[in-house]
């Protein structure tokens, strides 16, 4: 059984630019959901993807958003950088209608924005 | 006021101790439970999940809910070194919606 796969690992992007981040599901899992996590706080909820469509989404802008493939793997674009979006971003993969609960996260993309 | 609070420490305690971590919530429509490990540079792992209220026991963890209060604990025994991590506390309302974290409390097991 894989993980959850993210890449790139690391990233060093300018204020203003644009970031693609990507992320391949554990295996047999249905929902994506993306999350960003600032120095020393806990995963801030930015929304989720289940069977291709937005399945809610947290208090982020528009200029956050998202893919889900029908392989189930998922993209994060971010766009019009600011430096505040420096962060790890997490990746975390679930079966929606599944006996066990809770997600799997990857390792997350360390993104920082000079 | 966050929807979920939690002491960000850090607690550092000697090896053997019992750790005991809580969190409180406001939101009543939270069923599901849950505490994640996140070691340095890594995304948190999943070690307990509860429905309701109750306790959940699983090996040196056990994870307790008490709805009435909005309160959860995780109670680690014969703490170990390899224990030291950040831990999350984590909450929804149903299995298919968005899982809130707590800002993680950093723990230290002393050797």
């Amino acid at each position: 059984e894989t993980g959850v796969t993210q890449s790139p690992t690391h990233l060093i992007k300018t204020r203003g630019q644009q970031v693609t981040l990507r992320c391949s599901s554990q295996s047999g899992h249905n929902t994506v959901s993306w999350y960003q996590q600032a120095l020393g706080q806990g995963p801030q909820f930015i929304f989720q993807y289940y069977r291709e469509e937005e399945n809610g989404r947290g208090n982020f802008p528009p200029r956050f958003s998202g893919l889900q493939f029908p392989n189930y793997s998922s993209e994060l674009n971010v766009n019009a950088l600011e430096l505040d979006d420096s962060a790890l971003y997490l990746c975390a993969s679930s079966l929606v209608g599944g006996q066990n609960y809770g997600y799997t996260f990857g390792s997350g993309t360390r993104l920082t924005v000079v | 006021q966050k929807e979920v609070e939690q002491d960000p420490g850090p607690l550092s305690v000697p090896e053997g101790a019992i750790v005991s971590l809580n969190c409180t919530y406001s939101n009543s429509a939270f069923q599901y439970f849950m505490w994640y490990r996140q070691y340095s540079r890594k995304g948190p792992e999943l070690l307990m999940y509860t429905y309701s209220s109750g306790n959940k026991e699983d090996g040196r963890f056990t994870a307790q809910v008490d709805k009435s209060s909005k309160y959860i604990s995780l109670f680690i025994r014969d703490s170990q070194p390899s224990d030291s991590a950040t831990y999350l506390c984590a909450m929804s309302g149903s299995s298919a919606s968005k899982i809130i974290f707590g800002s993680g409390t950093r723990l230290s097991i002393r050797p």
